[in-house]
Parts: C-alpha cells; structure tokens; sequence
C-alpha cells in the first residue's frame, strides 16, 4: 500500500502570510494527488486535483505543485477562512485512495 | 446541482450491522464511481471502498474486507454501504463521495454531508 505522509502536523501563520504543507508519498504516484480543505463538522471540499490543477470555484491564492513522490500546498495571502485542516490524497490506482495524516493550520 | 445526501445519524450496540444510504442527484448516477471515507472523531480520513454504479462492481480496501460491502439501486439512484459485526471503533462520520470520473482513478469532487454512527453498548 502506499503510505502519504504530511508535514507538519500542525502550522501556525497570521492573516496575510504564505504557507507551505508538504505530502510524500512512499512510492511513485506520478500527479495522482489531491487536496482537501475540512472545517469542523463539515465534509471536505476539494482543492487540487492532478497535483496542480485548481478545482472550479477554489481562489487562486491556492496553489499545488510536485510529482513522483514530493508534493505542496501553497496558501498565499492566507484568510481568515483558510484556517482548517488539510489533507492531501493519492489515487495512482483503483486500489487504493490514501489520505494523508492531515495538517492543521491554526491563527498565530 | 450535483448533490449526494447521506441518511440520518445512527446508534448501534456492538456486533449488529448498519446501513447508510447516499442518496445522489443532478447527473448520471452510472457515469462516476463512488467512495465511501470514514472519520474517527477528531482523526483523519480513511478510505474505505468504491463501488462502480455502472456495473455493480466493488472494491475494498483490506482492513474492510469482509466486514464492509457497498451496493447501489440504480432505479433511486442510490448507493448503500453496510458495516457487520460493529465495534466501538467503528465509531466515527461515514461519507460518501463522487470520483471526477469513471474511467480512471481521480479525485473526489463531491461529498455527501456524512453520517454518525455510534457503537455504543
């Protein structure tokens, strides 16, 4: 199977700053990587699919980008709302869909 | 637009089986695959298995072989995912949620709301 790890777990920022999430997959996975934004008590949304494409209506403030095994998110001018948790996603096979651990961003 | 709306929260003692529905609307119910994510409270996201509403085919991610299966009724445009032999670790919010498409693995681009369930003795 393979195995998504995300870093870091948690990431304190302030309104106006970029971040960075990074996810590593433990083998090859090409683009087939996705993210997701979770609020509490909410289902998540999708943010980027294929590694670096923008999911319709998502603001262009966020970013995705890598292949292989490296990938990132990249929240630039970070909102208010942006404060959530954050998964990402491999889907190289029809055999297995693994999240990552998730990161939490929470306000400095 | 394009809705998945899951049934309402459940509680179950250890041992019995529960049966979530997902509810679809606004396309093709068999052009896209179906997932379904659980989520322990306050955990993360654990994939648990497609079906292919098309074909009734299924698959299952190991840890739910056997104790997992997911089903649809393409006259209601409605798939079902049952859960045997329930354990309070099963505690947690099951979803449901459309893949991009259906003809290669891709992302999930809709969820259903998510239901409870709560296996408590």
């Amino acid at each position: 199977d393979i195995q998504m790890t995300q870093s870091p777990s948690t990431l304190s920022a302030s309104v106006g700053d970029r971040v960075t999430i990074t996810c590593r997959a433990s083998q090859s996975i090409s683009t087939s990587l996705a993210w997701y934004q979770q609020k509490p008590g909410k289902d998540p949304k999708l943010l980027i699919y294929q590694a670096s494409s923008l999911e319709s209506g998502v603001p262009s403030r966020f970013s995705g980008s890598g292949s292989g095994t490296e990938f990132t998110l990249t929240i630039s001018n970070l909102q208010p709302d942006d404060f959530s948790i954050y998964y990402c996603q491999q889907y190289n096979t029809f055999s297995g869909y693994t999240f990552g651990q998730g990161t939490k961003l929470e306000i400095k | 637009q394009v809705q998945l709306v899951q049934s309402g929260a459940e509680v179950k003692k250890p041992g019995a089986s529960v049966k979530v529905s997902c509810e679809t609307s606004g396309y093709f119910f068999t052009d896209y695959y179906l997932h379904w994510v659980r989520q322990a409270p306050g955990q993360g996201l654990e994939w648990m298995g497609w079906i292919n509403p098309h074909t009734g085919g299924t698959y299952y991610a190991q840890k739910f072989q056997g104790r997992v299966t997911l089903t649809r009724d393409t006259s209601i445009s409605t798939a079902y995912m049952e859960v045997s032999r329930l354990r309070s670790d099963d505690t947690a919010f099951y979803y449901c949620a459309r893949d991009r498409q259906l003809s290669v693995p891709d992302a999930f681009d809709i969820w259903g709301q998510g239901t409870m369930v709560t296996v408590s003795s």
